[in-house]
């Protein structure tokens, strides 16, 4: 159980293109998700927090304007990247909080993003 | 400071060995402790998950908890090559948000 799927697994955009990228719960319902960035061997970045109906909870330093997060449903968050860039190509990962009522996190496979 | 402290490695043992793998913290409100495996390109697994301090074991893995010293540990057991991979601790205060350790890059040699 507890198992969290992204799509897509790897994109390759032009600059200056918008880039969607779903994660779903895919047997349990979640209403907190959490969307990271990881770069080549360093940990993972939390970049915000997604609810279930209502606006995500960016972390300090990213911008809201460019990495749209919507939480439309209980199965699903999506993670817009506009404008994207160069510098923006990175390892997304998303996790979805477990079903019970502690902290553990269960998270996708992630989805490679370069930017061309 | 960082709030939780790993050392990055890399660590390479013989197949076999026993791992011992380390986090420290300086915040005494984290109650939530986890163990992830990543391997590369891929998200973090869920290995252990240990709510206060205490042991818990699962199969050739064991997670243990000391509160009082700030200090977790993972131990894995007759390691095999499939272990090789980047361990991550995180914990939590009960606030949902993780905080992770940098992660360890284990390698297990056949």
């Amino acid at each position: 159980g507890a198992v969290v799927s992204q799509h897509p697994s790897w994109v390759i955009c032009k600059s200056g293109t918008s880039v969607k990228i779903e994660c779903r719960s895919l047997d349990f319902q979640a209403t907190t998700m959490f969307w990271y960035r990881q770069f080549p061997k360093q940990s993972l970045m939390l970049m915000a927090t997604s609810n279930e109906g209502s606006k995500a909870t960016y972390e300090q330093g990213v911008e809201k304007d460019k990495f749209l997060i919507n939480h439309a449903s209980l199965t699903l968050s999506t993670l817009t990247v506009t404008s994207a860039h160069p510098e923006d190509s990175s390892f997304y990962i998303c996790s979805a909080r477990g079903p019970g009522d502690e902290d553990e996190q269960y998270f996708g496979p992630g989805t490679r993003l370069t930017v061309t | 400071q960082k709030e939780v402290e790993q050392d990055p490695g890399p660590l390479s043992v013989p197949e076999g060995a026993i791992v011992s793998l380390n986090c420290t913290y300086s915040n005494s409100a984290f109650q939530y402790f986890m163990w992830y495996r990543q391997y590369s390109r891929k998200g973090p697994e869920l290995l252990m998950y240990t709510y206060s301090s205490g042991n818990k074991e699962d199969g050739r893995f064991t997670a243990q908890v000391d509160k009082s010293s700030k200090y977790i540990s993972l131990f894995i057991r007759d390691s095999q090559p499939s272990d090789s991979a980047t361990y991550l601790c995180a914990m939590s205060g009960g606030a949902q948000k993780l905080v992770f350790g940098q992660g360890t890059r284990l390698t297990i040699n056949p």
